[in-house]
């Protein structure tokens, strides 16, 4: 079947403009991660998704980043007003089990 | 903490020459390790978990608990194994597994 996918894959946005990301898991995937990757760094955890259930957001870094799963299936990560910082590569992952599957990522570049 | 620590950005062999990319981690708990890869254009994969204790495209990694680590070796690299290689720790959160990731390590395969 189809993989997890992202939209869009690449966004350019001025600074202080929101921005919306989007993860449409694989069909039955319960769990489902994002991540943030800096350039020339690994993967970092934002939050976390059971279902509809938002069970962990630790890894947001600040209350201009949130995110969502109404319907326990695709997801949206919002950023309001974005800050060149937040530059980086999206990554969305879902899974049934341990293993987790990657999207191909949005990268967001913020001017 | 629990930390994952790719000590070599860029790795850059010969065809058929032998591969090692190191990770080592810190975990207070019992770990799940992972190799993910991502080839050029292509969207972050799993390579291999230690506790499948399998070969993968001829990767193989083993689980060092007293040395903290979980490197990647191949005895001979081929033009194809050139990629971008991720070390992971999965962070058991209680039902659910955060990964944590290593900053990388590209592998360049000349002919």
């Amino acid at each position: 079947g189809a993989g997890v996918s992202q939209s869009p894959r690449y966004k350019v946005t001025k600074r202080g403009q929101d921005v919306a990301l989007r993860c449409d898991p694989i069909s039955g995937h319960v769990s489902l991660y994002w991540y943030r990757q800096a350039l020339g760094q690994g993967p970092e955890f934002l939050t976390y998704f059971n279902y509809e259930a938002q069970q962990d957001k630790s890894g947001l870094p600040n209350d201009r980043f949130s995110a969502e799963r109404p319907e326990g299936s695709i997801s949206t990560l919002t950023i309001q007003r974005t800050e060149q910082r937040d530059s980086a590569m999206y990554r969305c992952a879902s899974s049934l089990g341990l293993l987790q599957y990657f999207g191909p990522g949005t990268r967001l570049t913020v001017t | 903490a629990q930390r994952v620590t790719q000590p070599e950005k860029l790795l850059s062999v010969f065809k058929g020459a032998p591969v090692e990319l190191k990770c080592n981690y810190s975990y207070s708990g019992s770990p799940e390790l992972f190799w993910y890869v991502q080839y050029s254009r292509q969207r972050l994969q799993l390579l291999l978990r230690h506790i499948s204790r399998e070969s993968i495209k001829g990767f193989t990694a083993d689980l060092n608990k007293g040395e903290t680590s979980f490197h990647l070796k191949k005895p001979f690299a081929q033009e194809e194994d050139s990629a971008m290689y991720y070390c992971a720790l999965s962070e058991d959160s209680g039902g659910y597994n955060k990964l944590i990731f290593g900053a990388g390590t590209r592998l360049a395969v000349h002919p």
